[in-house]
């Protein structure tokens, strides 16, 4: 399957632990998004990259998230000392830029469950 | 700001009935928009999207939207649902970052 990948699929952390989470997009989608999806709600938009160039970050993204793409192919996103609010579904999706617009195809997510 | 209202929290239908999912969205510009579905546990599935052109737009699974800009609205449709389709669906737009309402959570009675 060459769709977007997460890993892990699920992750159950202490408050106060920091996690990372990994998303592989689909080959040749240079552009990268990273979604938050807090139970009975839509996913609410953290941040996207072009390449590994970090474009836009929401406010929603604190200083205790940080995200990186450093070769411009899979992502990280990092919380430091989670908070229980930060219990999530975290997905992430890629889409290929040019000369015309292309939808966004999401990955499975990682769900966190902070205690 | 982009947003975007979806007013049913919840929807059951019967199997074979029709449906029709509400979104009215907020744009500054002429807005990209999308359906997805998500099924438990499981990512967000394109159903269909609106670029431009033609305002009625056929996607997967039988399912079509209508663009109605004097509405700002963007309904979803299907003249017979299957037991299948129970789920959460999703209304949203924009372009880079999308921004979604707070979904329909479609219930199929037999």
């Amino acid at each position: 399957d060459t769709g977007v990948s997460q890993d892990p699929r699920h992750k159950i952390t202490k408050r106060g632990q920091n996690v990372t989470f990994r998303c592989d997009p689909i080959s040749e989608h240079n552009r990268l998004y990273w979604y938050r999806q807090t139970l009975g709600q839509g996913p609410e938009f953290l941040t996207y990259f072009q390449n590994e160039a970090q474009l836009e970050k929401s406010r929603l993204l604190s200083d205790r998230f940080s995200a990186e793409r450093p070769k411009g192919s899979f992502s990280t996103l990092e919380i430091q000392r989670t908070e229980q609010g930060d219990s999530a579904m975290y997905l992430c999706a890629s889409r290929p830029s040019g000369p015309s617009y292309n939808e966004q195809f999401f990955g499975p997510g990682t769900r966190l469950t902070v205690l | 700001a982009q947003s975007v209202t979806q007013p049913d929290i919840h929807i059951t239908v019967s199997e074979g009935a029709s449906l029709e999912l509400r979104c009215n969205y907020s744009y500054g510009a002429t807005p990209y928009l999308f359906w997805y579905v998500q099924s438990p546990g499981q990512g967000l599935q394109l159903l269909l999207k609106y670029f431009s052109g033609d305002t009625l737009v056929q996607g997967i699974k039988g399912f079509e939207a209508e663009f109605k800009r004097s509405q700002s609205s963007f309904n979803l449709r299907k003249p017979s649902v299957h037991w299948s389709d129970a789920a959460e669906y999703f209304c949203a737009v924009g372009y880079e970052k999308l921004t979604f309402g707070t979904g329909t959570r479609l219930t199929i009675i037999p």
